[in-house]
């Protein structure tokens, strides 16, 4: 069973800081996704990444896929309350059709 | 604007029930899925269809069966509900490809007593 490991589990934090979200398997990714999750809504899509290296960013988040493509990171720059909600990656892997979801990071900005 | 629509937010259920949850996408996706949501072991795939009729188990399809007799409609059914079927099932759709987007729906919260 391919897992994705997504650390860490919980943050909390305040308004104005930095913070990064990781995401680690033992296997090559195929493709890489970050979804964000508000509480009593589905997941909506934020990034796909599927180059090894590859970093993209969207306003103040920085997205970042390994060179090896086993890792990837979600970097937010001066976090505000509206980033407030659960982080998930969910993976590609090259033998499988199916996306597979890492157990996610919820956070919680306080302002 | 993509919509994945599910026939309800809320429900509850008394053990041994049979369950109906509906799901609904307008953008005319061959994708459709079936994740359970639960605190501590995030999504879990629970069925695929990726075409009318077809149907691919995933990772917990244990006490769950699925329909899919139209292209934007994707059922997910509980034959005999348990307690341990208490959750959060989204269900998403998206184009075929392994690349595509999955877009989800709001999302059902199902009780069972």
């Amino acid at each position: 069973t391919q897992l994705l490991e997504q650390s860490p589990q919980f943050l909390s934090i305040q308004e104005g800081e930095n913070l990064t979200v990781y995401c680690n398997s033992s296997s090559v990714f195929s493709s890489l996704q970050w979804y964000r999750q508000e509480p009593g809504e589905g997941p909506v899509l934020l990034v796909t990444v599927v180059t090894g290296g590859e970093v993209k960013k969207l306003k103040r988040l920085t997205f970042q896929f390994g060179d090896a493509r086993k890792d990837s990171s979600l970097h937010i720059t001066a976090a505000q309350p509206g980033d407030t909600g659960l982080y998930l990656c969910a993976g590609h892997f090259p033998a499988g059709t199916a996306l597979i979801f890492g157990k996610g990071t919820t956070l919680s900005v306080s302002s | 604007d993509v919509k994945v629509t599910q026939s309800s937010r809320y429900l509850v259920k008394r053990t041994g029930e049979k369950v109906f949850l509906e799901c609904v996408q307008d953008m005319d996706h061959e994708n459709m899925f079936w994740y359970r949501q639960d605190p501590g072991l995030g999504l879990r795939l629970i069925y695929f269809s990726y075409d009318v009729k077809m149907k691919e188990k995933g990772d917990i399809p244990e006490g769950y069966s699925v329909s899919r007799e139209k292209k934007e409609r994707f059922s997910l059914i509980l034959e005999s509900a348990s307690t341990n079927q208490t959750s959060m099932y989204l269900c998403a759709s998206s184009l075929a490809g392994v690349l595509e987007t999955q877009y989800f729906g709001p999302g059902t919260r199902l009780l069972v007593l």
